[in-house]
C-alpha cells in the first residue's frame, strides 16, 4: 500500500537560514506528489507539485523540491526561511487509479528571529 | 484561479442537533470533492469522495448515517452532522477536484460541539 512518511514532527529555524524538510513515499511507479502548507485554523495551500519531468521542481513562496526516486524522496527545501514560514507543511501522494491523495503526518515549522 | 469557499468557518451548536458545512468551488467545476477531517496537530484524515450526482463513498470507519454527504451540483458539496455529539468536534475541510489528483483545498470549518 502506498504511504508517506514525514520523519521530522517539528523542526525549528532562524530567520534567514537554509530549511530542508524530508518525505519519504512508498510506491512502486512513478508518484503524483505534493507539498502543502498550513497556518493555524487554515485550510491547505498547494506549494509545488510533481507529477513526471524535471525532478526539481519550483514553487510559490520560493519554495522547491526534488524527487529522488532512488531515494524514494520528495524533500521540501528553501534557502533563506522567512518568519511568515511558520506554519505546518504536509507531503502528499496520489492514490494509484483514483484521485485520492494520502498526506503524511506533517512538520510543523517554527522560526526564530 | 481554483478557489474553493467553505461556509461557516466556524459553528458551535448543542449536542444532538444536526450542523450543515457547505463546500463550493468558485471558479470552476469540480469533478470530485472530498471530505477530511483534521484533529488538532494532526494530520488529515479522508472522510468521504463525493461526485455530483451520485452517492458519496465513505472510507472505512466513517458512519455514513452521522456523516451526509449531498453533492448536488459540479460546484456545490454539503456535509451534513447529524446528532452531533462533542466527539465529533473538529476541523472540517473539504476539498475539490479539478483534474485528475491534484486536489484544491478549502478555508476549513471548525465544528464545537457543546
Amino acid at each position: 500500500a502506498q504511504s508517506v512518511t514525514q520523519p521530522d514532527i517539528h523542526i525549528t529555524v532562524s530567520e534567514g537560514a537554509s530549511l530542508e524538510l524530508r518525505c519519504n513515499y512508498s510506491y512502486g511507479a512513478t508518484p503524483y506528489l505534493f507539498w502543502y502548507v498550513q497556518s493555524p485554523g487554515q485550510g491547505l495551500q498547494l506549494l509545488l507539485k510533481y507529477f513526471s519531468g524535471d525532478t526539481l521542481v519550483q514553487g510559490i513562496k520560493g519554495f522547491e523540491a526534488e524527487f529522488k526516486r532512488s531515494q524514494s524522496s520528495f524533500n521540501l527545501r528553501k534557502p533563506s526561511v522567512h518568519w511568515s514560514d511558520a506554519a505546518e507543511y504536509f507531503c502528499a501522494v496520489g492514490v494509484e487509479n483514483t484521485d485520492k491523495l494520502i498526506f503524511g503526518t506533517g512538520t510543523r515549522l517554527q522560526v526564530f528571529p | 484561479g481554483a478557489v474553493v469557499s467553505q461556509h461557516p468557518s466556524r459553528v458551535i451548536c448543542k449536542s444532538g442537533t444536526s450542523v450543515k458545512i457547505e463546500c463550493r468551488s468558485l471558479d470552476f467545476q469540480a469533478t470530485t470533492m472530498f471530505w477530511y477531517r483534521q484533529f488538532p496537530k494532526q494530520s488529515l484524515m479522508l472522510m468521504a469522495t463525493s461526485n455530483e450526482g451520485s452517492k458519496a463513498t465513505y472510507e472505512q470507519g466513517v458512519e455514513k448515517d452521522k456523516f451526509l454527504i449531498n453533492h448536488a451540483s459540479l460546484t456545490l458539496s454539503t456535509l451534513t452532522v447529524t446528532s452531533a455529539h462533542p466527539e465529533d468536534s473538529s476541523f472540517y475541510i473539504c476539498s475539490a477536484s479539478l483534474l485528475a489528483v491534484e486536489q484544491f483545498f478549502g478555508p476549513g470549518t471548525r465544528l464545537t460541539v457543546l
